[in-house]
């Protein structure tokens, strides 16, 4: 079985600085790894993902995320935050093998003050 | 292009009274489709998902019960609500072949007092 694990609940940043959320995995089975976004009273919406190849990430709005395999870790990072980006994020994993179901993190609210 | 949509946007019931929570997606056939529900704090549970017309796979026991009538039709009941029961229900779908990701209708907030 796999799980998530999104340290923290909040981040609150300035706008323009850098910011990173944080995302830790476990899984004895080889994974695919998500970052979705939720802005308030919405769906979610997926920023980005890792299937294979080159473990740095590009998603859309800036995002980009580095899977680590040896730290079990999917951080997301943005090197200069706008006040759109505020919304919740969410990690997310599912098993290679079965990639029915998505296990997601907690989450992490993401604060960009002026 | 694939939509999916979800309705009510919003709801407000009385503890005890039923539920009935409609999702249907546009522009696909044969999807995967999914329930989940978001309570505050504790991130995306998933409830239920099914693989075609007539088969559900439950995920939590729970007092909640799913259905697809149609292809793409899924529909999330309950017979007698709980207050445990609110929260944020969001359906999804993805694809056969795309199972990688999985495209998220605009949720219902479902409020029980």
């Amino acid at each position: 079985a796999q799980s998530v694990t999104q340290l923290d609940s909040q981040v609150p940043v300035f706008e323009e600085a850098p910011v990173e959320l944080r995302c830790n995995y476990s899984s004895s089975v080889s994974v695919y790894l998500f970052w979705y976004v939720q802005y308030p009273n919405q769906g979610l919406q997926l920023l980005l993902k890792y299937l294979s190849g080159s473990t740095l990430v590009k998603g859309i709005n800036g995002f980009e995320a580095e899977f680590n395999k040896s730290q079990t870790s999917f951080h997301l990072r943005k090197p200069s935050v706008h006040i759109s980006d505020t919304a919740e994020y969410f990690c997310a994993v599912s098993d290679r093998r079965n990639t029915d179901k998505l296990i997601f993190g907690t989450g992490t609210r993401l604060q960009v003050f002026p | 292009s694939q939509t999916i949509h979800q309705w009510p946007a919003t709801l407000v019931q009385p503890v005890g009274s039923p539920l009935s929570l409609e999702c249907t997606v546009e522009g696909t056939s044969n999807p995967n489709l999914y329930w989940y529900r978001q309570a505050a704090g504790r991130g995306l549970q998933l409830l239920f998902y099914s693989v075609g017309i007539g088969q559900i796979s439950s995920e939590v026991p729970q007092n909640l019960s799913a259905s697809r009538p149609q292809d793409r039709q899924f529909i999330l009941s309950s017979k007698k609500l709980l207050l445990s029961d609110s929260g944020f229900y969001l359906c999804a779908w993805n694809q056969d072949g795309q199972l990688d990701t999985q495209y998220f209708g605009p949720g219902t907030r479902l409020t029980v007092l």
